[in-house]
């Protein structure tokens, strides 16, 4: 495609309930990232993926956090048993190569009540 | 020393003004740079790269100085639509070239 798209747009679930979220990135870019933004603050690293190599999870805050990347292609980010804290805004980017600059998409609004 | 430091401001500037940011690394073995403009519950979007012997957009100019690990960004001739929050990106450390965020400086250009 010609951006990054992310679904759904915005999630409103219940405490305690999993959700996925969904990236496509640019076509042919071969790293991706995760980051998620509460309010007024600024981007958390959470799960980087490159080509084929295995994904870097070091930002993922807990157990309940996964990601997947099929093909090489789109990936999921998996919240499991989710808590009001994982209210946030998630955002995928993707890059050509790694060092190279990112492309966001426009994010999904997790809402957990 | 966090590995990306930025004054988060505001900047609140008139139309017409120059303002500077500057944002400081820890991580002396980067390469890459960039800075990235977030309006408000928006996704951030690329602004400019930084390259080591400096670059100009228009009325943007990024300028990198390795020795104090800082970049800089300087806008003239500010417009309302500039403002905007500016995000200063450098890679993490540890050569994994994963882009590690500022938290932003915040610019109100006002009338």
């Amino acid at each position: 495609g010609a951006g990054v798209s992310q679904s759904p747009s915005n999630k409103v679930t219940e405490k305690g309930k999993d959700v996925e979220l969904r990236c496509d990135p640019i076509s042919g870019h071969t790293a991706l990232y995760w980051y998620r933004q509460s309010l007024g603050q600024g981007l958390e690293f959470l799960i980087y993926f490159q080509g084929n190599s295995a994904p870097d999870k070091s930002g993922l805050p807990s157990d309940r956090f996964s990601a997947e990347r099929t093909g090489g292609s789109v990936s999921t980010l998996t919240i499991q048993r989710t808590q009001q804290e994982d209210s946030a805004v998630y955002l995928c980017a993707s890059s050509q190569d790694r060092g190279q600059k990112a492309f966001f998409g426009q994010g999904t609004r997790l809402t957990v009540v | 020393r966090k590995e990306v430091e930025q004054d988060p401001g505001p900047f609140n500037v008139p139309e017409g003004a120059t303002v500077a940011f500057n944002c400081t690394y820890s991580n002396s073995a980067s390469q890459s740079f960039f800075w990235y403009r977030q309006d408000c519950r928006k996704e951030p979007k690329l602004l400019m790269s930084v390259y080591s012997s400096g670059n100009e957009d228009g009325r943007f100019t990024a300028q990198l100085n390795r020795a104090s690990q800082y970049i800089s960004l300087l806008i003239r001739d500010s417009k309302l639509s500039d403002s905007a929050t500016y995000l200063c990106v450098v890679p993490r450390s540890g050569g994994s070239y994963i882009p590690t965020f500022g938290r932003g400086t915040s610019l109100i250009v006002h009338p």
